[in-house]
């Protein structure tokens, strides 16, 4: 059973630019949720989608969002890039129930210049 | 506010002995599940162990065991018999019980374990 895919690995932008990044979930899962990692704020939660709905969202700017498609993939989005958003960027999926066992992906770790 | 702390920056350990690694939280629910991941340097976010507010009785896995003081509000992880691999960074996180629908995990900073050979 493949596990959770996240694209790209690696990417380096400069500030003022926008970004997306892709995740895959596990085949049958629903919920895909986002966080931020850094080293000094740890793990931060984004959004999490739920059957191409947002359902929860964490405390950040505008300039984050979000989407899942029907086949439950998710994109996030990141516009008009500051240095502060270099960090790693995990995505988790689960199947949507009570059990909030979370499967991360390996990241995408995004560096601003 | 609904934090989580642990308190060892980082923590080291001789292979095959036992360690323990400490975890905090602060809330004001009373149903919620606690976990303990770990990231290793592959940066893969693993679960290692699951416990439920509600259940007394202590969670395991294999080598994983987990102190849960409902009370006190701790949750420390128990790694007998480490090995190479588990040197990773271990995270502990909570998140309030609420109809199935809260992925909103909320972490601490993370322990960063070496098992020394």
């Amino acid at each position: 059973k493949a596990g959770v895919t996240q694209t790209p690995r690696y990417l380096i932008k400069t500030r003022g630019q926008q970004v997306t990044l892709s995740c895959s979930p596990i085949s049958g899962h629903r919920s895909v949720s986002w966080y931020q990692q850094t080293p000094g704020q740890g793990l931060q939660f984004l959004f999490e989608y739920f059957s191409e709905t947002q359902r929860n969202k964490g405390n950040f700017p505008g300039r984050f969002s979000g989407r899942q498609f029907s086949n439950s993939r998710s994109e996030m989005n990141v516009s008009t890039l500051e240095l502060g958003d270099s960090a790693l960027y995990l995505c988790a999926s689960s199947m949507g129930g009570g059990a909030n066992v979370l499967t991360f992906g390996a990241g995408s770790r995004l560096t601003v210049l | 506010a609904q934090t989580v702390t642990q308190s060892q920056p980082e923590m080291s350990v001789q292979e095959a002995e036992t360690v323990t690694l400490s975890c905090t939280y602060d809330t004001s629910e009373n149903n919620y599940y606690l976990f303990w991941y770990k990231q290793p340097p592959s940066r893969q976010m693993i679960l290692v162990i699951r416990q439920e507010a509600y259940k007394q009785q202590n969670a395991t896995e294999n080598r994983f065991s987990v102190n849960f003081q409902k009370a006190a509000k701790s949750f420390s992880l128990k790694i007998s018999d480490s090995q190479l691999g588990d040197t990773a960074m271990y995270f502990c996180a909570f998140v309030p019980f609420n109809a199935g629908n809260n992925r909103k995990l909320i972490w601490g900073l993370g322990t960063s374990l070496a098992v020394n050979p």
